[in-house]
């Protein structure tokens, strides 16, 4: 059961432009949202967060949107860069009182190429 | 402050044999998050550690596999008898305390296994 969904496996951008990566759960009792960044054979960095409690939520180049009707969220890179081709994958974590210890569900990832 | 440190970062077992991956979390921090990501997938939550306690395991399959974090030293992650299905990029994560406001895990770069 596929809980945080990662729709798009890739995306192509050109330098300069937005780049917007969608995530969708189905899970309405997550309560914290995360994007990571991926290059090959690294591990996974922290790019940015959200809490269930808020809508928007921006860093620099990075804004994070959460639709919680929609269970829907997305991740906006503007302008986007050649350093920014990576897997990006987005990652929710449930509530406590579910009994959630603080794991994190990973979607599957997206792909980006920012092209020069 | 150094990051999240992992050993090896490739290791070749062969079917049957044992599987010893290693993590150190960033200094100061006590909590550590194992995850694993096969080929083409998202990260997927094994276990949570705290020292000398495992907190949730409900992502590490029944059997072969068990994980520790004493009170001296990293943490480990034991494959008994590994198979070719074994064969991933195994993340360790650590974090400050649970009750974090931004609940963000820090990763390593990773121990890759392939089981030949």
């Amino acid at each position: 059961d596929q809980q945080v969904k990662q729709n798009s496996p890739s995306l192509s951008v050109q330098e300069g432009r937005i780049s917007i990566l969608n995530c969708d759960y189905t899970n309405s009792m997550f309560d914290y949202f995360l994007w990571y960044k991926k290059y090959p054979a690294e591990g996974p960095t922290f790019l940015i967060s959200i809490s269930s409690i808020k809508d928007k939520n921006e860093d620099g180049r990075f804004t994070v949107f959460l639709n919680k009707s929609a269970k829907h969220l997305s991740l906006h890179i503007v302008p986007s860069q050649p350093g920014d081709s990576a897997v990006y994958f987005c990652a929710a974590k449930g509530t406590s009182r579910q009994g959630n210890t603080g794991k994190l569900i990973f979607g599957q990832g997206t792909t980006l190429q920012v092209k020069p | 402050n150094a990051g999240v440190m992992q050993n090896p970062r490739h290791l070749v077992r062969r079917r049957g044999q044992e599987a010893r991956l290693r993590c150190s979390p960033m200094k100061g921090h006590s909590h550590v998050y194992w995850y694993r990501q096969l080929p083409e997938e998202g990260l997927k939550f094994m276990v949570y550690l705290q020292k000398e306690n495992i907190i949730d395991e409900s992502g590490m399959p029944k059997e072969r596999f068990s994980a520790e974090f004493p009170k001296e030293g990293p943490s480990i992650l034991r494959i008994q008898q590994v198979v070719r299905g074994d064969s991933a990029a195994y993340f360790c994560a650590s974090s400050p305390r649970y009750l974090r406001l931004s609940y963000e895990q820090y990763f390593g770069p990773g121990t890759r296994l392939t089981v030949t």
